[in-house]
């Protein structure tokens, strides 16, 4: 069965400081993946999107970057975080039928 | 885009009673629809899905009906138990080319009074 990773579960970072948050898929190959963010008592914001290694499609200009590395890795970062980038960030992968099953979470809070 | 509404934004209700959530859409070339349910702290738990060929799908005690002419959908919970307590999001996906996108709803936070 497929499994999906995130983390970490939770950060606490200061404005200005850089991000890196990983996600990983187990179980299936060349999925498409997903980057969101909730804000708190919000809806999911689609950031970012990949249909394969190195190829990402970015849905919101932002402070925001997205990498795909190995297939079933997705990494979301930033060089220089703000206050407004605190969220719920959430990986979800889908598949050929369009299910998508997101992640736990890595909860963002930028101090 | 496709732009989707959902109505009620809370639903309180008590233990055993049903509880029905309504999703609209703008685009008619939407052919995949999907409910979420996320409870706090969590990702979002795919709990069942429509998709334009069917008009209805029941999972034990949840439902879900299209009306592809009027473009709307609703999730339906029966007999309602304390652990249905969570935010509940409606979406939909349009066909290719578009299908890499989910549009969601604002979501739904429903409230099971024991």
């Amino acid at each position: 069965s497929q499994t999906i990773h995130q983390w970490p579960a939770t950060l606490v970072q200061p404005v200005g400081s850089p991000l890196s948050l990983e996600c990983t898929v187990e179980g299936t190959s060349n999925p498409n993946l997903y980057w969101y963010r909730q804000a708190a008592g919000r809806g999911l914001q689609l950031l970012f999107y990949s249909v394969g290694i190195g190829q990402i499609s970015s849905e919101v200009p932002q402070n925001l970057s997205a990498s795909r590395p190995q297939d079933r890795q997705f990494i979301l970062s930033s060089k220089k975080l703000l206050l407004s980038d605190s969220g719920f960030y959430l990986c979800a992968w889908r598949t050929s039928s369009y299910e998508q099953y997101f992640g736990p979470g890595t909860r963002l809070t930028v101090t | 885009g496709e732009n989707v509404e959902q109505h009620p934004s809370t639903l309180s209700v008590q233990e055993g009673d049903s509880a029905v959530i309504k999703c609209t859409y703008s685009d008619s070339a939407s052919n995949y629809f999907p409910w979420y349910k996320q409870e706090l702290g969590k990702g979002p738990q795919l709990i069942i899905d429509i998709r334009s060929n069917v008009g209805e799908k029941k999972d034990q005690r949840i439902a879900v009906t299209l009306n592809k002419t009027a473009k709307h959908f609703s999730l339906h919970i029966t007999e309602t138990q304390p652990e249905d307590s969570a935010v509940y999001f409606c979406a939909a996906q349009k066909g290719p080319p578009m299908d890499y996108k989910l549009s969601f709803g604002a979501g739904t936070t429903v409230t099971v009074r024991a």
